[in-house]
């Protein structure tokens, strides 16, 4: 199953600096698009999410930008914080599907360094 | 803030033997699922469940595998009878207003099926 693929599974970034995570899908029937957080032994934690009508949405420190024709997304996080350390999964939810049956990425390893 | 609990967090089984791993939804969500995620590899959706009835299977979710909600708090997965490839993180989701758009996440059990 690959509709939905992080190519990065790491990146490194300085701390105050941007970092940017992305995420690219196949599948045009997705409508919704979520990020999640998730440290060691936690589950993935919501983060962010953006709707198919929309190019981007911002929450703080975090914006996601969605281009439908090239079916990519990313999440911007600025400025970057040690605390921000974490694996950051890209999911995607089918708009046929009854109640939001969500695809994920494989996850990208962010490490914000001092 | 309301949070998704799971229990127990870990369990080791002999294959064949039959485990049941319990979730505690958010209080006022009405969507419910189940996800696995095998050690290296993505999330998997398995089941999503509403108005006690499955909604959407994945064809991870065959006849080993069963749902229930078995009182105003609780939502469980069943495994039958356990296999070698069943070891994996299983998380548990709800979701509330949006109709599965959203889903918030339990920490997960880790089942390791010896």
């Amino acid at each position: 199953d690959q509709q939905v693929k992080q190519n990065s599974p790491s990146l490194s970034v300085q701390e105050g600096r941007i970092s940017i995570l992305n995420c690219d899908y196949t599948n045009s029937m997705f409508d919704y698009f979520l990020w999640y957080k998730k440290y060691p032994a936690e589950g993935p934690t919501f983060l962010i999410s953006i709707s198919s009508i929309k190019d981007k949405n911002e929450d703080g420190r975090f914006t996601v930008f969605l281009n439908k024709s090239a079916k990519h997304l990313s999440l911007h996080i600025v400025p970057s914080q040690p605390g921000d350390s974490a694996v950051y999964f890209c999911a995607a939810s089918d708009g046929g599907s009854t109640l939001g049956r969500l695809y994920f990425g494989r996850g990208t390893q962010l490490t914000v360094w001092p | 803030e309301p949070e998704v609990t799971q229990t127990p967090s870990h369990q080791v089984t002999q294959m064949g033997q039959e485990v049941i791993l319990r979730c505690v939804p958010i209080s006022n969500h009405l969507y419910f699922y189940w996800y696995r995620q095998i050690l290296g590899q993505k999330v998997e959706f398995l089941v999503s469940f509403y108005n006690n009835e499955i909604s959407e299977k994945s064809e991870i979710f065959d006849d080993q595998f069963s749902v229930e909600r078995p009182d105003g708090s609780n939502f469980t997965l069943k495994i039958r009878s356990t296999k070698l490839e069943d070891s994996a993180m299983y998380f548990c989701a709800s979701s509330g207003y949006d109709r599965g758009k959203t889903q918030y996440f339990g920490p997960g059990t880790r089942l390791l099926v010896l």
